[in-house]
């Protein structure tokens, strides 16, 4: 069974810019998950998806911070405009019970 | 927020030794479980355990659960080199049982010398 694809798997971008991550999880999963991990910490969900829906996005910067899940499947997650403090590795995780499959993430450097 | 706390931060062994992690949590939990994340890769899921259970096995893994002290302990025995990573505890409370949602420690990087 393939795993959680995410892409690009490195973004490099100047303050102020936009970026976005996709990911597309294993195939089945209705629940699909977007952390953001700062070096040094372990991951912070930032939202939640349960099919095409939101779930749970209590913790995510919605002045730049971005997410859809339009057919229930992939999804993307958009930053507009980034901020140092941002620079992070973004992971991306499904599920279809207790446990949660991650993808490779996406590393984000914001200069 | 960051609800785990993990001990110790870092830990050096040599291969063949045991190595023994603990996790601290604040809330009445779920389940509690255990993840690994090799350095620049994702997490990869090793054990769960549910809040009534108090000691689960997984091959060269035993994790204990001590819901009155809120505390967990994963131990790996005879370490390898390619154990060598970084792990994190990560619970589900029991008001977010129905969306599963993940709250994770700081981690634990471990070392293992060949």
């Amino acid at each position: 069974e393939a795993g959680v694809a995410q892409s690009p798997r490195y973004k490099i971008i100047e303050k102020r810019q936009s970026v976005a991550f996709w990911c597309n999880p294993i195939s089945g999963h209705a629940t699909l998950y977007w952390y953001q991990q700062i070096l040094g910490q372990g991951p912070k969900l930032l939202i939640q998806f349960q099919n095409n829906g939101v779930v749970d996005d209590s913790q995510l910067p919605k002045d730049r911070f971005s997410a859809e899940r339009l057919k229930g499947v992939d999804s993307t997650l958009k930053i507009q405009p980034a901020k140092l403090e941002d620079s992070a590795v973004y992971l991306c995780a499904s599920t279809s019970g207790d446990t949660q499959y991650f993808g490779p993430g996406t590393r984000l450097t914001v200069l | 927020s960051q609800q785990g706390e993990e001990d110790p931060q870092a830990l050096s062994i040599q291969e063949g030794e045991n190595a023994t992690m603990n996790c601290s949590y604040k809330t009445s939990i779920n389940n509690l479980q255990w993840y690994r994340q090799n350095s620049g890769r994702g997490l990869v899921h090793l054990i769960l355990i549910r809040s009534n259970e108090r000691e689960k096995h997984s091959g060269r893994l035993r994790v204990t659960l001590d819901t009155s002290k809120k505390s967990s302990s994963l131990l790996i025995t005879a370490s390898r080199a390619a154990d060598t990573a970084s792990y994190f505890c990560a619970t589900v409370s029991i008001y977010s049982s129905n969306t599963g949602k993940l709250i994770f420690g700081q981690g634990t990087t471990l070392q293992v010398k060949p």
